[in-house]
């Protein structure tokens, strides 16, 4: 099983960008899957789950909308769109497998940095 | 929101005592409650899931227990690789919820 994020990188503050979480070893089309992320030196957020093909989608923010999750199932695919960036979005950003309740696989995390 | 509340936030312990860790929901969670380590630099791994569950390939001294708000994790003989960050995590509903931490560190 592998978990690779990619995407993480430098961005303004107010920018966008999205980052992505290639996934192999297991059948990821039958599996519930998040984002979750770290702050330098704090303790782990859970930021988003998506189902199986998508339908359902649950953020941490779901009333203001920065955070956008979703997947394509052809590509192994996850990827986490963040909008609107402020300096305390600034994390490692992992992508995790959320099905049963669990997170039974973890990506090595890609680091998101938001500063002027 | 749903608050998870993890104490104690830090613990100083020796390598063979026994450790417990608890966390506390501010809305029930059933029994839909998992524990991950996490160590400096790393990704976190799952200890155990649906409260009381031991992922497979997890050693035996770690257990836990509880249910609705009120839940434990405990390391029954602590070893020099378990000096790490422990994080409850509620699966109830999504969003999921992750306790604060505690880290663990030698006494």
């Amino acid at each position: 099983v592998q978990l690779v994020e990619s995407g993480g990188q430098l961005v303004q503050p107010g920018g966008s960008l999205r980052i992505s979480c290639a996934a192999s070893g297991f059948s990821f089309r039958n599996y519930w899957m998040g984002w979750a992320r770290q702050a330098p030196g704090k303790g782990l957020e859970w930021v988003a789950n998506i189902n199986q093909d998508g339908s359902e989608k649950f953020s941490v923010d779901s009333d203001k909308g920065r955070f956008i999750i979703s997947r394509d199932n052809a590509q192994n695919s996850l990827y986490l769109q963040i909008n609107s960036l402020r300096a305390e979005d600034t994390a490692v950003y992992y992508c995790a497998s959320a099905l049963d309740f669990r997170s039974e696989f973890w990506g090595q995390g890609t680091l998101v940095t938001v500063s002027s | 929101d749903v608050q998870m509340t993890q104490s104690p936030s830090f613990l100083s312990a020796s390598v063979g005592d026994r450790v417990t860790i608890t966390c506390r929901a501010s809305h029930t969670t059933d029994r839909r409650l998992s524990w991950y380590q996490q160590k400096p630099g790393r990704a976190p791994q799952l200890l155990i899931y649906d409260a009381s569950n031991l992922q497979s390939g997890v050693p035996s001294r770690f257990s836990g227990s509880g249910s609705g708000t009120d839940f434990t994790l405990t390391i029954s003989s602590l070893q020099p690789e378990d000096f790490a960050t422990y994080y409850c995590q509620r699966t109830y509903s999504a969003p999921w919820t992750f306790g604060q931490g505690t880290k663990v560190e030698i006494k």
